[in-house]
């Protein structure tokens, strides 16, 4: 069964630093890896979503790096801002399942 | 853009009562999925559905069941609703082939499920 972990749960910086969050799986024979975003009481809304064939994909601010031999994936948000402050998930796509992590939590301090 | 919403932004049921909970979609995707939320667990599968007619159980689907008559609508049902029941469920959707879910997910906005 395909574990996802996403460490660590919370993470705080102040305005302006580049955030690094990190996912990890435990099964490495993936269709894709996905990141989304929640807002508190909120769905999710898709970020980037990475092939088992690509290493990364880039979206504004955004990018997203999958190692796959590793079971590693990182997502990187430059220039945070308060903006930014949500929950980030990301999910790991193999036939019709995602298995999701739990989520690292982002506060930007103004 | 692709909507998905779902009937109920919060419900409050009791006890053994038999609920549904709607969710439709505009994009004519094929796979419509069923999600429940909860602290500490992070979104688990309950049941998915690839085609008008056809489901499939996902992690969790003991105490529900759902029903996809048509293409765009995804019905959850908890045929007797239970405290432990009590959860954010979440409704998805995707434009994907029965080999794999190669296209982004797309999320409504939640129901938040209390169960008294």
């Amino acid at each position: 069964k395909q574990e996802v972990t996403q460490i660590p749960a919370a993470l705080s910086v102040p305005e302006g630093e580049n955030l690094v969050l990190n996912c990890s799986f435990t099964d490495s024979a993936i269709y894709n890896l996905q990141w989304f975003r929640q807002d508190p009481g909120k769905g999710l809304t898709s970020l980037l979503l990475i092939q088992s064939s690509q290493r990364e994909q880039t979206s504004g601010r955004l990018n997203a790096s999958l190692d796959k031999s590793s079971g590693r994936s990182t997502l990187y948000i430059a220039a945070s801002q308060p903006g930014d402050s949500a929950t980030y998930l990301c999910a790991v796509g193999d036939d019709y399942k995602l298995s999701f992590g739990a989520g690292t939590t982002v506060t930007v301090r103004a | 853009d692709v909507k998905v919403t779902q009937s109920s932004r919060y419900l409050v049921k009791r006890t053994g009562e038999k609920v549904f909970l709607e969710c439709v979609q505009d994009m004519d995707h094929e796979n419509m999925f069923w999600y429940r939320q909860d602290p500490g667990l992070g979104l688990r599968l309950i049941y998915f559905s690839y085609d008008v007619k056809m489901k499939e159980k996902g992690d969790i689907p003991e105490g529900y069941s759902v029903s996809r008559e048509k293409k765009e609508r995804f019905s959850l049902i908890l045929e007797s609703a239970s405290t432990n029941q009590t959860s954010m469920y979440l409704c998805a959707s995707s434009f994907g082939s029965r080999t794999g879910p190669n296209e982004k997910l797309f999320f409504g906005s939640g129901t938040q499920l209390s169960v008294l």
